[in-house]
């Protein structure tokens, strides 16, 4: 069971947008920055979102992080159907002393 | 463009060690962190362990007595042994540099393809 909760799948059409929320406690996501990784199927996980807010080179900004208290939320805007994959949150609980991932949500462009 | 390749056996027998490598091209190992990650099967990604280029480890409690990592600088590669091994052991494995500068910085922004191991007699 993934220590950081995410809903399992979203949805939306071409154009559209899709909100991905992380959810997490103090001692992770409350203290800790947190990233989000993008994996196509058949292919590695991707960086998409690092310390919350910032992207590295060539992510499009239709990607973009945020972080609030304890949840952070993925947004991609301007839905293609090349961004069906499934999508990750991680972040460090330093608590636990190790790195722990959401439990992974799919996205459906319809 | 750096570029992670995972290699080891895609079969090892319950109770015996996992050893998988990580060969990195196209880069340096410095001053990046490199560290191993897996997601069994119908499961979600599970962080294993890291190892900064310069020497210092940290592992994933829950698996930190059958686990070691190693960094080979010259040859540029990453390995992990993972021992006495079961069948929940079965998993994807996936090579990761690692990047921040503290613990509650850290990402993973170059990633391999992944390795299937299976453990099964």
């Amino acid at each position: 069971q993934s220590v950081l909760t995410q809903p399992p799948s979203v949805s939306a059409a071409p154009g559209q947008k899709v909100t991905i929320s992380c959810s997490g406690i103090s001692s992770n996501t409350g203290n800790s920055f947190v990233s989000w990784y993008q994996r196509l199927p058949g292919t590695a996980p991707k960086l998409l979102v690092y310390e919350n807010v910032k992207r590295p080179s060539g992510i499009p900004d239709r990607f973009s992080g945020s972080r609030s208290a304890t949840s952070a939320t993925l947004d991609i805007t301007g839905l293609q159907t090349g961004d069906e994959a499934d999508y990750y949150c991680g972040t460090w609980d330093t608590s636990a002393g190790l790195y722990v991932f959401g439990s992974g949500t799919e996205v459906t462009v319809l | 463009q750096v570029q992670l390749q995972e290699s080891g056996p895609g079969l090892v027998k319950p109770s015996e060690t996992l050893s998988l490598t990580c060969s990195v091209s196209g880069g340096s190992i410095n001053p990046y962190f490199w560290g191993w990650i897996r997601q069994s099967p119908g499961k979600g990604l599970e962080w294993i362990a890291y190892m900064y280029y310069s020497g210092g480890t940290k592992y994933n409690p829950s698996l930190e007595s059958r686990v070691s990592i190693s960094l080979d600088v010259p040859k540029k590669q990453v390995s992990l042994k993972l021992r006495s091994v079961t069948a929940a052991d079965t998993a994807v494995y996936y090579c990761a540099r690692g990047s921040g500068l503290y613990h509650y910085h850290y990402y993973m922004d170059v990633w391999g393809k992944g390795t299937t191991v299976t453990v099964s007699s």
